[in-house]
């Protein structure tokens, strides 16, 4: 089993480009969450999925969008990349249950000129 | 609000010096606190999960506990391979699939 992975590993945006990041896992788990860490700041999630069809806000989620294609991806899409949004994004999946582990991917660096 | 505090942000050990990672955390109620390790470059790696207060657990040289306000993750003789940051996380009982993050304790191991 690959886990979680992430596409792409590095990206450079130029304010106000748009881009999609790519999360899928192969695990068959139920949950989605995408996350950004910044340095100084602990991870903050931006957008989950409890369950295919569903979608929530969770605490940074403005200048974002996602989509959960299907069981195994999850996208996180910037409409207009700011500068703001440069970070790391961290895509994570767990099985169902309420304590479930989270497991996460390898990261997608992105910087935005 | 949910906070989770940890400390300290970096430490320096000694190869064989035991120490302890301090993660204080406030919730309204534990549903469950998470450990995970991350190298430089990586996703974070989970480590353990621990539900309530008195609970241990360990794996290799890492031994977690908990109690009602804070956990530890104390590292026995740590080894240069021992090196990451190390991240507390915290889910709230009724919270639903959230989770808290503290900043992490950066440790390195030295020979």
């Amino acid at each position: 089993n690959a886990g979680v992975t992430q596409t792409p590993k590095f990206q450079v945006l130029k304010t106000g480009q748009s881009m999609t990041l790519q999360c899928a896992q192969d695990m068959n788990h139920n949950s989605m969450y995408w996350y950004r860490q910044d340095p100084g700041m602990g991870l903050r999630l931006i957008y989950y999925s409890a369950s295919e069809g569903t979608t929530d806000k969770g605490e940074v989620p403005n200048g974002y969008n996602v989509s959960r294609l299907n069981k195994r991806e999850f996208s996180l899409r910037l409409e207009s990349a700011a500068p703001s949004q440069t970070s790391v994004y961290f895509c994570a999946s767990k099985l169902a249950g309420d304590t479930d582990t989270q497991y996460f991917g390898p990261g997608t660096r992105l910087t935005v000129l | 609000e949910d906070q989770v505090t940890q400390s300290p942000e970096a430490l320096r050990l000694q190869e064989g010096e035991s120490s302890s990672l301090n993660c204080s955390y406030t919730v309204s109620g534990l549903r469950g606190l998470f450990w995970y390790r991350q190298d430089p470059g990586k996703g974070p790696e989970f480590l353990f999960t621990l539900y309530s207060a008195g609970e241990e657990k360990e794996k290799e040289r890492l031994k977690a506990t908990l109690t009602k306000k804070e956990s530890f993750l104390h590292i026995t003789a740590p080894k240069p391979e021992d090196s990451a940051t190390y991240l507390c996380a915290v889910q709230e009982a009724g919270g639903g699939n959230k989770l808290t993050f503290g900043t992490g304790t950066q440790l390195k191991v030295e020979l």
